[in-house]
Order: C-alpha cells, then sequence, then structure tokens
C-alpha cells in the first residue's frame, strides 16, 4: 500500500481564520479523497480530489468552505476557511490502492486534528 | 438516514471473550472493507469482501460477508487488550471508489 503523509498533524486556530492541509503519496494514484472525522465520529466524505479539474464534493460541502487542490498525482491540499469552532475535527486523506484489482480499496494518512478556538 | 449501521457502538469487554460487530444495510455493495483505528492515527485496512458469503479470518479475525452482499460481521475469539480500538466498516455501493462508513465501534479490551 502507500504511504501516505499530512502536514500538519495538529494545529490550533483563531475563528475566522483559514489552514491548509497538505496531502502526500510516495506513489502516484488516481483517486485521492478527503474526509472529516468529529470527535467520537465516523468519517465522512468531503470531496473527491481530482487531478486536472475541480474536486466533486458531497452534499453538506462546499468549494467555497473547503477548496481542494490537486496539482498531480501525489499531491492534494484541503483549506479550511472562515474556520468556527464546528471545524474542530480530524481531517484525513486517502488514496485508491493498486490499480487491477475488481473493487476498491482505500488507505488513509494519520490526519490532521484540528482545534478552533 | 444512515447507510451502513454498525453496531454495537460502544463495546467494554474482558480479556479471553469473544464479540461480534455487525454492519447492516438495505443497500446492495461491491464490496465493503473493515478498518482498525487508533488514537491519532488514521484508519488501517484490515479486510476488503468482495463476494457474497465470503468469510475472511485474519488471524483471531473472522470476517464475513452476506450472500446479498447488504450485510458484514466481524469476530474476534479471544480478545486481547491490543485489540482495543475504533473498528469501522465502510462500503462501496457501485464501483464509484466512494465509501460509506458505519458509525464505528468502539471495543475496549480489558486486561
Amino acid at each position: 500500500s502507500a504511504v501516505i503523509s499530512q502536514k500538519p498533524s495538529r494545529d490550533i486556530c483563531q475563528r475566522g481564520t483559514s489552514l491548509t492541509i497538505q496531502c502526500q503519496v510516495d506513489s502516484q494514484v488516481t483517486m485521492m479523497f478527503w474526509y472529516r472525522q468529529q470527535p467520537g465520529q465516523s468519517l465522512t466524505l468531503i470531496a473527491t480530489a481530482n487531478q486536472g479539474s475541480e474536486a466533486t464534493y458531497e452534499s453538506g460541502f462546499v468549494i467555497d468552505k473547503f477548496p481542494i487542490s490537486r496539482p498531480n498525482l501525489t499531491f492534494s491540499t484541503l483549506t479550511v476557511s472562515n474556520m468556527s469552532p464546528e471545524d474542530s475535527s480530524i481531517y484525513l486523506c486517502s488514496v485508491e490502492g493498486a490499480s487491477g484489482r475488481t473493487y476498491d480499496e482505500q488507505f488513509f494518512g494519520p490526519g490532521t486534528r484540528l482545534t478552533v478556538l | 438516514t444512515q447507510l451502513l449501521e454498525q453496531s454495537p457502538q460502544f463495546l467494554s469487554i474482558q480479556e479471553g471473550e469473544n464479540l461480534t460487530v455487525y454492519c447492516n444495510s438495505s443497500s446492495v455493495f461491491s464490496s465493503l472493507q473493515w478498518y482498525r483505528q487508533e488514537p491519532g492515527e488514521g484508519p488501517v485496512l484490515l479486510v476488503t469482501v468482495v463476494t457474497g458469503g465470503e468469510v475472511k479470518k485474519l488471524k483471531r479475525l473472522t470476517f464475513q460477508f452476506g450472500d446479498a452482499r447488504k450485510d458484514s460481521s466481524l469476530h474476534i475469539t479471544a480478545a486481547q487488550p491490543g485489540d482495543t480500538g475504533l473498528y469501522l466498516c465502510a462500503g462501496d455501493l457501485g464501483n464509484t471508489g466512494k465509501l460509506i462508513f458505519g458509525q464505528g465501534t468502539t471495543l475496549q479490551v480489558k486486561p
């Protein structure tokens, strides 16, 4: 499986500011995803990061709040904009596993723990 | 509406006991994955089940996919404190690459 790193691993931010989270993969991957995990909760998909085009957002998530970049096949960023305490969560990126399978597997980065004061 | 219902949400047991976690849905999944997540880390993939009726074993963990591919279970035999963590099931509805997660099961195994 791919090795995935995220920066920063954690941050404490002030209300109204923005934070950009980076996700780096050690190999080229087609599919990259961003998830949110609120305290004590499961994972919710924010968007699919598409290389060379705009991200595809899930219901309840919008580009103005969570702009995503995917400049190449190994890197993506997620920005959490105009933050409020409700944005305090763990943000995780994931990548789809090796191609050639008839099914999809996802592998996750270590996550970025965000606290908004 | 939760598409993938996972139960129980919390489980606290003694070392050596057996346990089963369930994931149920009214939807058919092309595949279903089980993950384990420890505090401060991302989920780690344990297994993927694809075929209806499939059973996979990973040491003391047994994973089963329902015949209709709508449900799955994880059975742990003789649980150990190292099994403590958050267990997540996640299904792919139609080879879209997008996963739908269950609510998670927080397991605590006491020595």
